[in-house]
């Protein structure tokens, strides 16, 4: 069964640092989307992406994230300057299409991304 | 406010069966979904309601009444491998985003 995947599994960054999450959707997938879930907490929505454009983002989303489609296969979540609130598990997601219409968000295993 | 509520731990005896309730707020949300996620892994979809009444899937089961804001999933013939957490989760009416309730953690016992 296809799935999404993501890499690296870990990442390990100093505060301040940029860092640079990778995604690789289903590929007859046409929505995507990042959550992240702090150890402990909720999942919570970052931002979706339909048709090459951010479609919602969420207010954690600021200025120092952006994402990315630079090819027909990777979504990418750059952090520009990470703080140590960042720290959390970061998952990209994909669907076929619009989840109103009965089709559900498929999750990569995420990347747990730690600051220091 | 888009609250999702949901109880944080059950715990329930392998073969028998759990019904895991969520309520939400009526207003702003289209449906709901439930996922299963473990223990540091990714959430895997179980079921979609839209409209009200029960969907089954073969052990699971979903239900939602949405004058009520309220929810169940039902999970029959419970396997040890059913422990794991359930994440109610609601999809807003305008546009795409999913928010998720902080999931209720069930173990099943021997």
């Amino acid at each position: 069964e296809p799935e999404v995947t993501q890499t690296p599994s870990h990442q390990v960054t100093q505060m301040g640092q940029e860092v640079i999450l990778r995604c690789v959707p289903i590929s007859n997938h046409l929505y995507f989307y990042w959550y992240r879930q702090i150890l402990g907490q909720k999942v919570e929505f970052l931002v979706s992406f339909y048709n090459n454009e951010i479609s919602e983002k969420s207010e954690i989303f600021d200025d120092q994230f952006s994402v990315e489609r630079p090819d027909g296969s990777n979504f990418t979540l750059k952090i520009r300057s990470t703080k140590l609130e960042d720290s959390a598990m970061y998952f990209c997601a994909s669907s076929k299409e619009d989840p109103r219409a009965n089709s559900p968000l498929h999750f990569g295993n995420g990347t747990r991304l730690t600051v220091t | 406010g888009q609250n999702i509520d949901q109880p944080t731990e059950m715990t329930a005896t392998e073969g028998a069966i759990v019904q895991i309730n969520c309520t939400y707020q009526t207003s702003g949300f289209n449906g709901l979904f439930w996922y299963q996620q473990h223990a540091g892994e990714a959430p895997t979809f179980l079921s979609y309601n839209v409209l009200d009444g029960l969907e089954e899937k073969g052990r699971f089961s979903s239900f939602l009444s949405r004058s009520k804001g309220y929810s169940y999933l039902l999970l029959k013939e419970l396997q040890m491998k059913d422990s794991a957490s359930y994440l109610c989760v609601g999809l807003k009416a305008a546009g795409n985003k999913l928010t998720f309730g902080g999931g209720t953690r069930v173990l099943v016992k021997p």
